[in-house]
This record gives C-alpha cells, structure tokens and sequence, in this order.
C-alpha cells in the first residue's frame, strides 16, 4: 500500500464549479502538507502549503488538512479553464524528501 | 529570480547511447533532488543531496544511472547505456530546508529509441 493515495481521477467540471481534490496517507509522522499543479509539459509548482490542520486560504483556493483522519484537501471555487492541470499532493515529515500522490487530471470546460 | 534551470529540454536518442541530463539548482538552495515521471508510474524520487552530498539513491533503478553534483549550482544524472524503458520526463528540484516546498525545473523529455 502506498503511503499516500490520491484520488485519480480524471475530474472534468464545468466551469464555475467548485472542485475538491483529495488525499489519504498512512504516515502520521506527516507534518508539512503541499499541493502542486502542473500544467502539460512544465514542472510541478507549488499551490499551496501547510503545516497544521485545519484550512488555509488563497484567493480561490482553500487547502484543508484533517491530521487526525490523515486526510487533505484542495478546494477550488468558481473554477477556470485556466484551472485545468494535473494536481498533485506532496507530504513529509519536515526534512528530506517529499512523498507525492500521483495526480489528478482536472479539466475545466468553458 | 531564475528558477532551477534544466537542460536539455528534449533528448532523443538510440539505445545504448549514454544521456547526461543537467541541472542547475536555485541559488541558495541546499537541497537538489531527481525525479522521474511517467504515466504509469507517476513522479518517483531517483535520489536527493544535501549540500552536495548524496542522502537518498534508494530510487535509482539500477547501476545504469549514476548522479554527481560536484558544485552547489550544478547537478548532472547519467543513464549509461540508456535503454528504451529509460523514456520518461526527468526532473530536477531544489529546496531550502529539507522538509520545505521543493521548486522544479521544467524538465528534460527523454526518449530512447
């Protein structure tokens, strides 16, 4: 089992929807949370960053941590087709690497 | 400010040729780490240094691939001799802190023929 299980997707929405993105480890030494989006042929970069639970919030996105149920999420409201990527979750124990989930492919249709 | 710059952006070639892929991190980081994605198995961790030091080769797939970084703005990966299952996206990564939000380079399309 993996220790960080993202949900897959692939999420298509129209747009101004809200989406949610998620998920789930197994490591409670987890400390630091992140979300990444990557767009088709670039690099992951960094959305969002947290440490505690609870939520975090950044314009139209809203990172949510639950240490307790090992569970995160990303909440986009009033989505864009500007949105559409791939988002990944990142996760670790506040030193060396990262554990990332392996995606979920978003697309926002106009 | 530069991000982690990645060269080549693309690389073809025929198996058993030898690839050198570079990176240079951004300045000030003191972590760099390697990665490599594909759709099947997504984005796993090759190796990462600290300070130049290499921490973590538990990722590397075999002695085919070798990785140095001989300067704290400069990292090389090598796969020698390459082979078609080798054909992926690598990328290169940079932090300051372990622990902290890693900035990636956009990386290096490689394709073994």
């Amino acid at each position: 089992q993996k220790e960080v299980e993202q949900d897959p997707g692939p999420l298509s929405v129209p747009e101004g929807a809200i989406v949610s993105l998620n998920c789930t480890y197994s490591n409670s030494a987890f400390q630091y949370f992140m979300w990444y989006r990557q767009y088709s042929r670039k690099g992951p970069e960094l959305l969002m960053y947290t440490y505690s639970s609870g939520n975090k919030e950044d314009g139209r996105f809203t990172a949510q941590v639950d240490k307790s149920s090992k569970y995160i999420s990303l909440f986009i409201r009033d989505s864009q087709p500007s949105d559409s990527a791939t988002y990944l979750c990142a996760m670790n124990v506040g030193a060396g690497k990262s554990t990332f989930g392996d995606g979920t492919t978003l697309t926002v249709k106009p | 400010d530069a991000g982690v710059i990645q060269s080549p952006r693309h690389e073809v070639t025929e198996m058993g040729q030898e690839v050198t892929l570079r990176c240079k991190p951004i300045s000030g980081h003191d972590y760099l780490f390697w990665y490599r994605q594909t759709m099947m198995r997504g984005l796993e961790l090759l190796i990462y240094f600290n300070n130049n030091v290499p921490i973590d080769d538990s990722g590397m797939p075999e002695d085919r691939f070798s990785a140095k970084m001989p300067n704290a703005s400069f990292s090389t990966l090598k796969i020698q001799p390459s082979e078609p299952r080798d054909s992926a996206v690598y990328f290169c990564a940079s932090s300051f802190g372990g622990g902290q939000p890693q900035h990636f380079g956009d990386g290096t399309r490689l394709s073994i023929l």
